[in-house]
């Protein structure tokens, strides 16, 4: 069981804007910003896309954007592209000093 | 422009030992960054290992301290893991990661190694 909670899978058309959310507690999100966001394509290392809460990485299009409320972060993609289909995984510190992550959303383009 | 690389032996025995380098490209190791280990069970999500400044620094994951040694070698550009008694749950991809700022996340990653443990 991991320590973020992400749904498993969410869908959308090209165009559309999506939302992937990740909860914690108050010992990780809540308490922290250092929730970070990673993008996996089948086979490929991750790409970091998301850090500080909201920050985009260099090169990150601006088409994704990070946030956080309370004990819950989110990503989201605006302008869905076919090329947006991949998995995602948030990440944050905890209070006992170590990073935990997320199971993952598969974000799936209608 | 910061490169890894990841290499080591593809299949370990159980309760032996597990051992990665990771080449470092693009970057003097002892300039700066954080460099560290993340870890992918086929078909699972991520972990953290463990993430060392270039200064000596090191941060474990709790759940696997008892177990790892991460070091540097400078002379060769490159970083190194150690995984002890593993078992077949060990099985997974290796990643080395780094990043200019901190340890509590990557930008750069290795392509990753998959390291099979055999019962």
């Amino acid at each position: 069981q991991s320590a973020l909670t992400q749904p498993a899978s969410v869908s959308g058309s090209p165009g559309q804007s999506i939302a992937i959310s990740c909860t914690g507690t108050s010992n990780d999100i809540g308490g922290y910003n250092y929730v970070s966001w990673y993008q996996q394509h089948p086979g490929k290392a991750p790409k970091l896309m998301i850090y500080e809460s909201s920050y985009r990485a260099s090169g990150v299009s601006n088409r994704f954007s990070g946030s956080k409320s309370g004990n819950t972060a989110s990503l989201t993609i605006s302008g869905l592209q076919a090329e947006d289909e991949a998995d995602y995984y948030c990440s944050s510190y905890t209070n006992s000093g170590t990073l935990v992550f997320g199971a993952g959303t598969k974000v799936t383009v209608l | 422009q910061v490169q890894l690389q990841e290499s080591g032996p593809g299949l370990v025995k159980s309760s032996e030992t597990l051992s990665l380098t990771c080449a470092v490209s693009g970057y003097s190791i002892n300039s700066g960054f954080y460099w560290g280990w993340m870890r992918q069970p086929p078909g699972k999500g991520l972990e953290w290992i463990a993430t060392m400044y270039h200064t000596g620094s090191t941060y474990y994951n709790p759940s696997l301290k008892s177990r790892v040694t991460i070091s540097v070698d400078t002379s060769k550009n490159q970083f190194s893991l150690q995984l002890s008694s593993v078992t077949t749950a060990d099985t997974a991809v290796y990643y080395c990661t780094s990043d200019r700022n901190n340890w509590y996340w990557a930008y750069f990653w290795g392509q990753g190694t998959l390291v099979t443990v055999s019962s």
